[in-house]
């Protein structure tokens, strides 16, 4: 089946710094989203993002479909930016997202 | 416009017995799926409903199933539970014509004692 791995599993960054996701595939997907988890476990959508750019306010992220990666960047890092981040990417046939393992973001004061 | 929603938000239950998880997707969404997260791992996919059918299956065992109602509304259903069940379950849901843009509730965390 199809892999999906992120990278770094963890970072830890002071408020303020900017910050690079990365998200890998294995296969060809329809779709590809990116979460965030909260420390109550709700899982945020953040975008929706197949191809192309997108951007909503500090965030943004790209998917680059033929070569199989997404990046997701934050800029300008709050503490309310730490959590989980999570890649999810959908696989029509099976009807079903496969996940990343994740990236743990820490944002100290 | 109401979110999804998942009852209830804990359950501490003994190994053997039967748990039943509750969900009401998002207004105008016809599609559920529910999906097992253990403690450090992401989100793994349980099954989807779609028009009250198992539309999608991954890789659990049959006692893991489910329900959709009329409404769209959905049950998950564990039987003879195992330790390894504990985890936060989380339920999905996704309008019409969606390709898997799925919104998901806040999860209920299942412990099996």
């Amino acid at each position: 089946g199809i892999q999906v791995e992120q990278s770094p599993p963890d970072l830890i960054l002071q408020e303020g710094a900017n910050s690079t996701l990365r998200c890998n595939f294995s296969d060809s997907v329809n779709n590809l989203q990116w979460f965030h988890q909260n420390p109550w476990g709700q899982l945020i959508n953040l975008f929706y993002i197949p191809s192309g750019t997108k951007q909503n306010g500090r965030l943004s992220a790209t998917t680059v479909a033929t070569e199989r990666y997404s990046l997701l960047y934050i800029s300008s890092s709050q503490t309310t930016d730490s959590g989980v981040y999570f890649c999810a990417v959908f696989i029509q046939g099976a009807q079903k997202l496969v996940f990343g393992q994740g990236t743990r973001l820490t944002i100290n004061p | 416009e109401t979110g999804v929603t998942q009852s209830p938000t804990h359950l501490i239950k003994t190994r053997g017995q039967q748990v039943t998880l509750r969900c009401s997707s998002q207004s105008g969404h016809n599609t559920v799926s529910w999906y097992q997260q253990a403690l450090g791992q992401g989100p793994q996919f349980i099954f989807q409903y779609y028009r009250e059918e198992e539309n999608g299956r991954g890789n659990f065992p049959p006692r893991f199933s489910g329900l959709q109602f009329p409404n769209y509304s959905s049950e998950l259903n564990v039987n003879a539970l195992e330790l390894d069940d504990s985890a936060l379950y989380l339920c999905a849901s996704s309008p019409p014509w969606s390709t898997g843009k799925e919104y998901f509730g806040p999860g209920t965390r299942l412990t099996v004692t």
